[in-house]
């Protein structure tokens, strides 16, 4: 059981918009900053988002990511086959003095 | 260019110990926090464990998963990550991720607040622990 929670799964068609949603606590989101992460299998994890919605240097601006009081989102628009991936927000939790991570949102591209 | 490698994994008995090692390059490894995350087998990302640059210490905080049992640790001169690993269950095979850590706050009397993000990733390292 994961500290944040996400969708499984999400889908969507080529060049459409989705979103997946991250939900927390006080002691998590609501308090600290959200990062989202790319993870296609077999490969390294990839940043995407850090600090609710900034984008690091490469990252197109089709990812955008918002927080609101203890959940956060992130949105991908213009959806691409190559965006089929395992989608994680993170964060820090200042009750567990720990990282924390959502369970994963698996997108499909259909 | 920046770049993290891990190196150690392999196949271990549950109960015995491994370490594995990240080895840094293309940026001052002595000026960044490192962190452990771990993918086990049809499983998300979990958070292992971090350790702070010397700047602030060079303090460590884990998962409650692996409290007790792990350990990282650093070498500035060398710019490697350790993560020594102990007691080790069958629950621990995954692949382990080594990565830089970023972010900024501030500790108060409920604990720190602030901006904690990974923003390079090694690409993993095996460990399967079975009989």
């Amino acid at each position: 059981q994961s500290v944040l929670t996400q969708p499984p799964s999400v889908s969507a068609a080529p060049g459409q918009k989705v979103t997946i949603s991250c939900s927390g606590s006080t002691s998590n989101i609501g308090n600290n900053y959200v990062s989202w992460y790319q993870h296609l299998p077999g490969t390294a994890p990839k940043l995407l988002i850090y600090e609710n919605n900034k984008r690091p240097s490469g990252i197109p601006d089709r990812f955008s990511g918002s927080k609101s009081g203890t959940s956060a989102t992130l949105g991908i628009t213009g959806l691409q086959t190559g965006d089929e991936a395992d989608y994680y927000c993170g964060t820090w939790d200042s009750s567990l003095s720990a990282g924390v991570f959502g369970g994963g949102t698996k997108l499909t591209v259909l | 260019e920046v770049q993290l490698v891990e190196s150690g994994g392999g196949l271990v008995q549950p109960g015995r110990s491994l370490r594995l090692s990240c080895t840094a390059s293309g940026f001052i490894f002595g000026d960044y926090a490192m962190s452990w995350v771990r993918q086990a087998p049809g499983k998300g990302l979990e958070w292992v464990g971090f350790i702070r640059s010397k700047a602030y210490g060079g303090t460590t905080e884990y998962a409650a998963s692996v409290k007790g049992r792990f350990t990282i640790s650093r070498d500035d001169s060398k710019s490697i990550a350790y993560l020594q690993m102990n007691s080790l269950k069958t629950e621990d095979t995954a692949v382990y991720y080594c990565t830089r850590v970023e972010g900024s706050g501030k500790a108060y009397s409920s604990g720190w607040y602030g901006s904690y993000y990974m923003d390079v990733w090694g690409k993993g390292t095996t460990v399967t622990v079975s009989s």
